[in-house]
């Protein structure tokens, strides 16, 4: 798997949009970025994945630049209950996924 | 859709016991699962790979013959820490992975803490 890097910790007032950035500059041609967050005490929650174009659903947006070096997942009207680790893992499609230590979001009211 | 669910949430056990760990994948059919542990303020460390109707595969500095893994069929896969100490305490987790169409994704159960006396 391609190394991720991402911030330790991030700071979002409530209601505005949260931007996570992750680098990936070793990632290759075929190398999904998948984003998952982890509640304090609960398990990982999966959020969206992407390869080469900008992916949408319902959590939120996953822009991945032209060169695919790095991503950002947006949340976007960050709500106290999106307060968690959020991770950035880059792999291939069936490969199992092993966690970095993320970057602790914490929403302030 | 793509919900895992754990059995029990949360256990108490005295030293030197087993426990068992259920996981299912209630929507979906899952030919592998993955065991995954957590020790406070650490991230999720994957302990092994659960295959149906085969032998699981560990890694590497995990002990298979104490973490036994059965994944008897396409919705279940058990884990059973045998002989428990205090430092086997831990938050264990599990997934399924949904495939099909696209790239796999793995979707995660809530958790089992485990508490060893």
């Amino acid at each position: 798997d391609a190394k991720t890097t991402q911030p330790p910790s991030m700071d979002c007032a409530e209601g505005r949009a949260a931007n996570l950035p992750c680098n990936h500059s070793t990632i290759s041609g075929n190398e999904y970025v998948y984003w998952y967050r982890q509640i304090h005490s609960q398990g990982p929650q999966y959020i969206i994945h992407g390869l080469k174009n900008n992916e949408t659903n319902e959590m939120a947006s996953l822009i991945i630049t032209e060169d695919r070096k790095s991503s950002t997942l947006i949340l976007p009207h960050a709500t106290l209950r999106d307060t968690a680790v959020y991770y950035c893992i880059a792999l291939f499609g069936n490969e199992k996924l092993t966690f970095g230590t993320g970057t602790r979001l914490t929403i302030i009211p | 859709g793509a919900v895992v669910s754990q059995h029990p949430s949360r256990v108490i056990c005295k030293s030197g016991t087993s426990v068992k760990i259920e996981c299912r994948s209630l929507d979906f059919q899952a030919t592998t699962m993955f065991w995954y542990r957590q020790f406070p303020k650490q991230s999720l460390m994957l302990m092994a790979t659960s295959n149906e109707g085969s032998k699981a595969t560990y890694e590497q500095g995990v002990e298979k013959d104490k973490f036994l893994i059965n994944h008897a069929s396409l919705t279940l896969s058990t884990l059973t820490v045998t002989s428990a100490h205090p430092e086997d305490s831990s938050f264990y987790i599990c997934s399924a992975r949904l495939g099909g169409g696209g790239p796999d994704t793995q979707y995660f159960g809530p958790g089992t803490r485990l508490t060893v006396l």
